[in-house]
């Protein structure tokens, strides 16, 4: 399967552990892209990666969550002390660079208890 | 930032029929991309359209930059069709490449 790959695909934690994302991006991708879909909502932006660099952040929450797309290795979108709140689809999508289209992967559904 | 704004929000065919979904834009833009997202949540890219008109199959869409809006057209719909369409632009800069998503046309296609 050459298309975006995200891991694991259903996710559930109790409020207060941690949760980890992780996406690897279609073969010779090397942007990344992470958004939030909540219940009956579109989808979010949340923050914008290329290999070791976090380009644009905007759209993250200030607190909590961290992402990191490293040398080696899939993009990481970490969530700590989960609450209810965060509960929602989140989904990664890659690109071969700015001006292309996105692709995306089939999203991590994540339930917090 | 940019505002996207899709219509209509619902929509309910019945096998067969043709149906056009619209999505208006704020500001100039050099990304456009329309998605389906099925019954199980998965997004399927139907076009990379920033520009222009494109075909595929019993899809088509048409983008006109200047005025800011595109549409999606859809023949002879099926069943297999139904779950929401989304657009989403984009201004590429380098340092900013992200899409703002509209809140989505839901369809609805019936036997």
């Amino acid at each position: 399967n050459a298309g975006v790959m995200q891991n694991p695909r259903h996710l559930v934690r109790r409020r207060g552990q941690e949760a980890r994302l992780r996406c690897s991006p279609m073969k010779g991708h090397s942007h990344v892209y992470w958004y939030r879909q909540l219940p009956e909502e579109g989808l979010k932006f949340m923050v914008y990666l290329q290999k070791e660099n976090i380009i644009d952040e905007s759209g993250m929450p200030k607190e909590r969550f961290s992402a990191e797309f490293p040398k080696e290795g899939p993009s990481i979108l970490r969530i700590q002390q989960v609450v209810r709140g965060d509960s929602a689809a989140y989904f990664c999508a890659s690109s071969l660079g700015t001006g292309q289209p996105q692709h995306f992967g089939d999203g991590t559904r994540l339930s917090i208890l | 930032g940019i505002q996207v704004e899709q219509s209509p929000p619902d929509l309910i065919l019945q096998e067969g029929a043709n149906s056009t979904l619209r999505c208006n834009f704020s500001d100039s833009v050099n990304n456009l991309q329309w998605f389906h997202q099925n019954p199980w949540g998965q997004l399927i890219n139907l076009f990379y359209i920033p520009s222009g008109t494109k075909q595929n199959g019993r899809l088509s869409a048409t983008t006109v930059a200047t005025e800011r809006y595109s549409l999606l057209y859809i023949s002879s719909s099926q069943t297999t069709d139904s779950g929401v369409y989304f657009c989403a632009v984009g201004r590429d800069t380098g340092t900013a490449s992200k899409l703002t998503f509209g809140t989505g046309t839901r369809l609805q296609v019936t036997l």
